[in-house]
């Protein structure tokens, strides 16, 4: 499976500031995932990420909040923008794997955020 | 997107098999199940698929009856090491992506 590395591991923040946090993978990715987990809850897809065109974002999160990059096959970043104590929580990015006929995810290890 | 129940937590203790059932009763045709497990402070971890029947791998096995509404995760011999949040996800191939992660069942393994 993917091996991915996820950039920070953590930070505290102050509000009104933007925080990036960088997803780089072991081989080429077509679609990359992020996700929000707010304390003690499930995960949440913020957006799909495809190299070469706009993220897609869900219902309830939107690019002027939540920019991302994704200039090659291997890296995306994602940003925090203009954070309030609400946006504290761990932020995953994940790809798909091939798992004998089918796909699952392979996720990094997470970025803990916490906003003050 | 296929919706998926949980129970929301279980206890067990070391050493017993545990299992842990899933309602998934809008599967779609092409809809494989599949399981994974989050320790604080870490992503989820893939720990089995499938699509009908009997699968298992080194880590546990997945229970699907024929009508594929349902599906349990089997863990024998439980550790205090397997204490962790497990999820199940149903989704297709080609929109693996758009899988909705349930609520989770939290494990708490006893000594």
């Amino acid at each position: 499976s993917a091996v991915i590395s996820q950039k920070p591991s953590r930070d505290i923040c102050q509000r009104g500031t933007s925080l990036t946090i960088q997803c780089q993978v072991d081989s080429q990715v077509t679609m990359m995932f992020w996700y929000r987990q707010q304390p003690g809850q499930s995960l949440t897809l913020i957006a799909t990420a495809n190299q070469g065109s706009e993220a897609t974002y869900e219902s309830g999160f939107v690019i002027d909040k939540f920019p991302i990059s994704r200039p090659n096959l291997t890296f995306s970043t994602l940003t925090v923008s203009n954070m309030s104590p609400e946006d504290s929580s761990i932020y995953l990015c994940s790809v798909e794997d091939l798992r004998g006929v089918n796909y699952g995810y392979t996720f990094g290890s997470g970025t803990r955020l916490t906003v003050v | 997107l296929a919706k998926t129940t949980q129970p929301i937590s279980m206890d067990s203790y070391e050493g017993q098999e545990v299992n842990i059932t899933c309602s998934h009763n809008n599967i779609a045709t092409n809809d494989y199940i599949t399981w994974y497990q989050q320790f604080p402070s870490q992503g989820p971890r893939f720990i089995i698929q499938g699509y009908k029947t009997k699968v298992t791998n080194e880590v546990a096995s997945l229970f699907i009856p024929a009508d594929r509404k349902s599906s349990t995760l089997s863990l024998p011999r439980v550790s205090l090491s397997d204490t962790a949040v497990y999820y199940c996800l149903v989704g297709d191939a080609g929109n693996a992506g758009k899988s909705t992660f349930g609520d989770g069942t939290t494990l708490t393994v006893k000594p």
